[in-house]
């Protein structure tokens, strides 16, 4: 099975609204990762959070990470119809050099 | 961009034949990924490299092999090609496996 997994599988707002997803994973980790994947297309970094910190900010997007309860949530501030698309967390596992993606969570944004 | 390209991108073969699909980079990022992707699967790792000559299996292995014999292209190869591995596979390259990675373009596979 896989090693993260977001919740939830799909989310619609309007736009101006905050999205917020999070990822849940099984194993210890070093740093976890925010994709993005635009309809048909490869999935684009959006930010990179190491297991020793707790929040991390990149533009309208705040990460937190949680290693105690091994989670993390990717919030999106004031949204916009451009952010429509499919959000996947990854992972290393810990001792191995694998890097690990969840199922992703389909954002919706309404104009 | 990060130089990363697949070949080729889209692809029609017959069950039971040889397919090898290729990434290749001008990055020199000594780690490569082949992934799948399949509706309500996600992403899932096929094979990885950490170095010339050095690979590994991920999750879902079986039916794949890969050969990487220089740092710039990782090829996937599907032996005998089955129904269940047609899917779009994604190529990825990072510096080292604490960094982001970039993903190439994607290549649609078909097998009828």
């Amino acid at each position: 099975s896989q090693q993260g997994e977001e919740d939830p599988q799909a989310l619609s707002i309007q736009e101006g609204e905050n999205a917020t997803m999070n990822c849940s994973y099984k194993t210890s980790i070093n740093n976890l990762q925010w994709y993005r994947q635009n309809s048909g297309r490869g999935l684009v970094h959006l930010i990179l959070i190491r297991s020793n910190e707790r929040e991390k900010h990149s533009g309208r997007l705040r990460v937190t990470l949680d290693t105690s309860k091994k989670s993390s949530s990717l919030l999106i501030t004031a949204s916009r119809a451009a952010d429509t698309a499919s959000y996947f967390c990854a992972t290393d596992t810990g001792g191995s050099e694998k890097l690990v993606f969840g199922k992703g969570t389909k954002l919706t944004v309404n104009p | 961009d990060a130089g990363i390209t697949q070949s080729p991108r889209h692809k029609v073969t017959e069950t039971g034949t040889p397919v090898t699909l290729r990434c290749h980079q001008t990055e020199n990022h000594r780690y490569m990924y082949w992934y799948r992707q399949d509706p309500g699967h996600g992403l899932r790792l096929i094979h990885y490299s950490y170095g010339v000559k050095d690979t590994d299996k991920g999750e879902v292995s079986d039916g794949y092999s890969v050969s990487r014999s220089k740092t710039e292209d990782f090829l996937l190869t599907l032996e005998s090609a089955t129904s269940s591995q047609t899917s779009v596979y994604f190529c990825a390259i990072a510096e080292g496996v604490n960094t982001e990675a970039f993903f190439g373009q994607g290549t649609r596979l078909t097998v009828v």
